[in-house]
């Protein structure tokens, strides 16, 4: 019963460094999207995927890319973490458009940049 | 645009009492759906209830309950009987039942304290 699977859980970079997020799903959802969450500011939307094959921006897209490798996985790669990037960021799933069920959060990642 | 207001950033309940949290949301599409998830001090978000624009009756889930007023564009959650593990984040959330919907919307979320 895994549902939205995030990895890592935590880390820590130093400025200029890159990573990857990894974010899977196991509920044949057509949707996914990664969120960051920071105090006072709900979530924001970085990027979307609305289907297999396809990826839009949301609202806070710059210094982030993303990959949908495939309808399960959908991952995000800061190339040069910068501090304003330090977050928790979220990945979640849903069925997608015209569709009333909720989405699905992974756990979520706590990102901190030196 | 769509936008999703929460103008109530904490709200402070006594156990056992009622308390409701507001929801605004300026919208054009004709067909929509709104959703409530809890956020405890943890971190996971937990779904908790959903309302479609064309549904007759309020939702309810247990003790909490949708107060929907699609004309004023509110969709407010009601909690009855508090109990302290309501004690959390709670954020609304907008999604427009279109062929381009995909994307949820939400509120800069309330901080419910229960009291005992």
């Amino acid at each position: 019963n895994a549902g939205v699977t995030q990895t890592p859980k935590f880390q820590v970079l130093k400025t200029g460094q890159s990573m990857t997020l990894q974010c899977a799903q196991d509920m044949n959802h057509n949707s996914m999207y990664w969120y960051r969450q920071d105090p006072g500011m709900g979530l924001r939307l970085i990027y979307y995927s609305a289907s297999e094959g396809t990826t839009d921006k949301g609202e806070v897209p710059n210094g982030y890319n993303v990959s949908r490798l495939n309808k399960r996985e959908f991952s995000l790669r800061l190339e040069s973490a910068a501090p304003s990037q330090t977050s928790v960021y979220f990945c979640a799933s849903s069925q997608g458009s015209y569709s009333n069920q909720p989405q699905h959060f992974g756990d979520g990642t706590r990102l901190s940049i030196l | 645009a769509q936008k999703i207001t929460q103008t109530q950033p904490g709200m402070f309940v006594q156990e056992k009492e009622a308390v409701t949290l507001d929801c605004t949301y300026d919208t054009s599409d004709p067909s929509y759906g709104l959703f409530w998830y809890k956020q405890p001090s943890s971190g996971e978000m937990i779904f908790l209830i959903y309302q479609g624009s064309y549904d007759q009756q309020n939702a309810t889930e247990g003790r909490y309950s949708l107060n929907f007023q699609k004309a004023r564009k509110s969709a407010n959650l009601v909690i009855s009987a508090s109990q302290l593990g309501d004690s959390a984040m709670y954020f609304c959330a907008f999604h427009p039942l279109t062929f381009t919907g995909n994307q949820f919307y939400f509120g800069t979320g309330t901080s419910l304290t229960v009291i005992p």
